[in-house]
């Protein structure tokens, strides 16, 4: 059973803060993805990797940034959060061969 | 214009109706649909996944896709409480696109007993 968790499923934070948000993959997948969730506008992608140390800017990457160091683990970073950031965060991944994803429960980020 | 729209609803139906999900799409190189399932307060989960033009049947789900009209839908028969869901259309197009989905708004439903 594939599993994709996500380091928290709840986070407030200040204005100004830098935040990470962490993800871990189980299935040794090559792709990883993050995404925010808003209502009425589905799911967006920010960043995704198809590699370690790969990354590649999705739809809204402005005011993010991500690493991915280790094939299982891939971190999204918000430098300095402001309140328009406030959003559910969901992070996939996929093999290189198939062409569906799997998620992780996701992370409620409210910055004040 | 957004490459997949959804009608985000949300859509309320009795138990047993058959309920019948919807999307268009516009970039002609998209050739693998999916759905997703997404409970409140948790990651989506695959549903049902399509290649090209045709249908695909689960039990009470049927995916169907028509290339031609570019058009994507989901059919649940005799639906429960418990598919009260947000579905979430999503297509990829092939090629080396690295797994890159792109999704619907969503479609938040509610079945009531």
């Amino acid at each position: 059973d594939v599993k994709v968790t996500q380091s928290s499923r709840y986070l407030v934070k200040r204005t100004g803060e830098k935040v990470f948000l962490e993800c871990v993959q189980d299935m040794d997948h090559e792709n990883m993805f993050w995404y925010r969730q808003d209502p009425g506008l589905g799911l967006r992608l920010i960043y995704f990797s198809y590699d370690v140390k790969m990354k590649e800017k999705g739809d809204i990457p402005e005011g993010y940034s991500v690493s991915r160091e280790k094939k299982e683990r891939f971190s999204l970073i918000l430098e300095s959060a402001s309140t328009n950031q406030t959003s559910m965060y969901l992070c996939a991944s996929s093999s290189r061969d198939q062409e569906t994803q799997y998620f992780g429960p996701g992370t409620r980020l409210l910055v004040l | 214009q957004k490459e997949v729209e959804q009608d985000p609803g949300p859509l309320s139906v009795p138990e047993g109706a058959i309920v019948s999900l919807n999307c268009t799409y516009s970039n002609s190189a998209f050739q693998y649909f999916m759905w997703y399932r997404q409970y409140s307060r948790k990651g989506p989960e695959l549903l049902m996944y399509t290649y090209s033009s045709g249908n695909k049947e689960d039990g009470r789900f049927t995916a169907q896709v028509d290339k031609s009209s570019k058009y994507i839908s989901l059919f649940i028969r005799d639906s429960q409480p418990s598919d009260s869901a947000t579905y979430l259309c999503a297509s990829l197009a092939g090629g080396t696109s690295y797994g890159k989905l792109t999704f619907g708004q969503g479609t938040i439903l509610t079945v009531h007993p």
